[in-house]
């Protein structure tokens, strides 16, 4: 079946740019969805159809797909954006969806 | 605004059934999208369950699927999952979802309920 693979974790200075990836065999095929999730909470939307941003979200937060690779990209990190960030598509083949293992943002 | 609340108990015995309910407020279930439940183990990652659309079609993960029971109370507003024959492997946080069908994710989430199971 299909996989989505995160890195475990990313390091980031506050005010730095912050790069989470999502691999998938020609994920640039599928339509990549990205949930933040801090301790303790729900997982919330936070990116829909690779690059769109629902109401509420905050620019500093975009997302991109290309080949076999979606980057959820975080411009000027906050303290507050430390959460786990998880990747998501739908399999068509066998009409189930799929979440990758999910990233920990450490703010330094 | 769309809100959701899981329900059930907070402990289930190995073998028995889960039974979970998840109410909706600020929007009519009977509407339209899927009506999904994603679990969460404790200190892993998401799992996708299942979900239940235009009442009566369900779409569910291959690996639980023999165990999946999925329904709808449009009375009241509500859906529900049984998940048989449970084991330890079962413990999570399970959440209740919408699914938007056009791209397939999930918005909004429910809180969140802790399920164990344990004897």
């Amino acid at each position: 079946s299909y996989v989505l693979t995160q890195p475990p974790s990313v390091s980031v200075a506050p005010g730095k740019t912050a790069r989470i990836t999502c691999g998938g065999d020609s994920i640039e095929d599928k339509s990549v969805h990205w949930y933040q999730q801090k301790p303790g909470q729900a997982p919330i939307l936070l990116i829909y159809y690779d690059s769109d941003r629902p109401s509420g979200i905050p620019a500093r937060f975009s997302g991109s797909n290309s080949g076999n690779t979606a980057t959820l990209t975080i411009s000027r990190v906050e303290a507050g954006d430390e959460a786990d960030y998880y990747c998501q598509v739908w399999d068509n083949n066998i009409d189930h969806s799929i979440f990758g293992g999910g990233t920990k943002l450490t703010v330094l | 605004q769309v809100e959701l609340r899981e329900s059930g108990p907070g402990l289930v015995k190995p073998s028995e059934t889960l039974s979970l309910t998840c109410t909706v407020s600020g929007y009519s279930i009977s509407s339209g999208y899927s009506w999904d439940w994603i679990r969460q183990p404790p200190g892993k990652g998401l799992e996708w369950i299942g979900g239940i659309y235009q009442s009566v079609n369900t779409h569910s993960n291959p690996s639980l699927r023999s165990r999946v029971t999925l329904s709808v109370d449009t009375s009241k507003n509500q859906f529900s999952l049984n998940l048989s024959s449970v084991t330890a492997a079962d413990t999570a946080v399970y959440y209740c979802a919408r699914h938007f069908l056009t791209g397939n994710w999930f918005d909004p989430w429910g809180q969140g309920t802790l399920v164990t199971v344990s004897s």
